[in-house]
């Protein structure tokens, strides 16, 4: 099992650019989420999803958008980034039931100039 | 979740056993601890978690107090791989909604050589 994957691992924007960042997992899990950390802030989540074809916000949903059309897969989409965004970006999952601990990838690094 | 209270950073000699402190004392009593770390510039990783009993894996063992207000997490024999940030984490069981894992800014651990 690769577990969970995230494409790509570095990324240089523009302001006012667009991207998409993508998450794959392999472990047949219901939820998935997307959570930002900057310096001395911790771990911030952006979006989340219990399933395929949901999605809902979190903590910092503001300039992103998401989309799971596909169970395996969680889309973070970037319409027009922003300085403020950049940040290093992990992905997460985590199967249903009482437990519910996540499985992060490795990050991405994403930079806006 | 209830709020958790961690030093922001420790020492620990390689081969010793590395003793993490976690405050929780507003912890409910459906409300599990969880530990996950974070190697640098890689995504968090479940360590272990427990409800009131001492809990051991392969990785770690926890130490919760009687009144559950506080707990220590404990690497038998700290490597040089086990420097990294550690975050001590309470949320409740699940009943298979969706629960906010909240990541403060937890304890940077050095294993000294």
């Amino acid at each position: 099992n690769a577990g969970v994957t995230q494409t790509p691992k570095f990324r240089v924007l523009k302001t006012g650019q667009s991207m998409t960042l993508l998450c794959a997992q392999d472990m047949n899990h219901e939820y998935m989420y997307w959570y930002r950390q900057d310096p001395g802030m911790g771990l911030r989540l952006i979006h989340y999803s219990v399933g395929e074809g949901t999605t809902a916000k979190g903590e910092v949903p503001d300039g992103y958008n998401v989309s799971r059309l596909k169970k395996q897969n969680f889309l973070l989409g970037l319409e027009s980034a922003a300085p403020s965004q950049t940040s290093v970006y992990f992905c997460a999952s985590s199967q249903t039931g009482r437990y519910n601990e996540q499985f992060f990838g490795p990050g991405t690094r994403l930079t806006v100039l | 979740d209830a709020k958790t209270t961690q030093p922001p950073s420790m020492d620990c000699a390689e081969g010793r056993a590395a003793n993490l402190p976690c405050n929780h004392s507003t912890i409910s009593g459906n409300e599990y601890v969880y530990w996950y770390r974070q190697i640098h510039s890689q995504g968090p990783q479940y360590i272990i978690h427990g409800l009131k009993n001492n809990e051991t894996n392969e990785m770690a063992s926890l130490i919760i107090t009687e009144d559950r207000k506080s707990s220590t997490l404990i690497l038998p024999h700290a490597t040089l791989r086990d420097t990294a940030v550690y975050y001590c984490i309470v949320r409740p069981l699940t009943s298979g909604g969706y629960q906010k894992v909240t990541f403060g800014t937890g304890t940077k651990l050095q294993v000294i050589p």
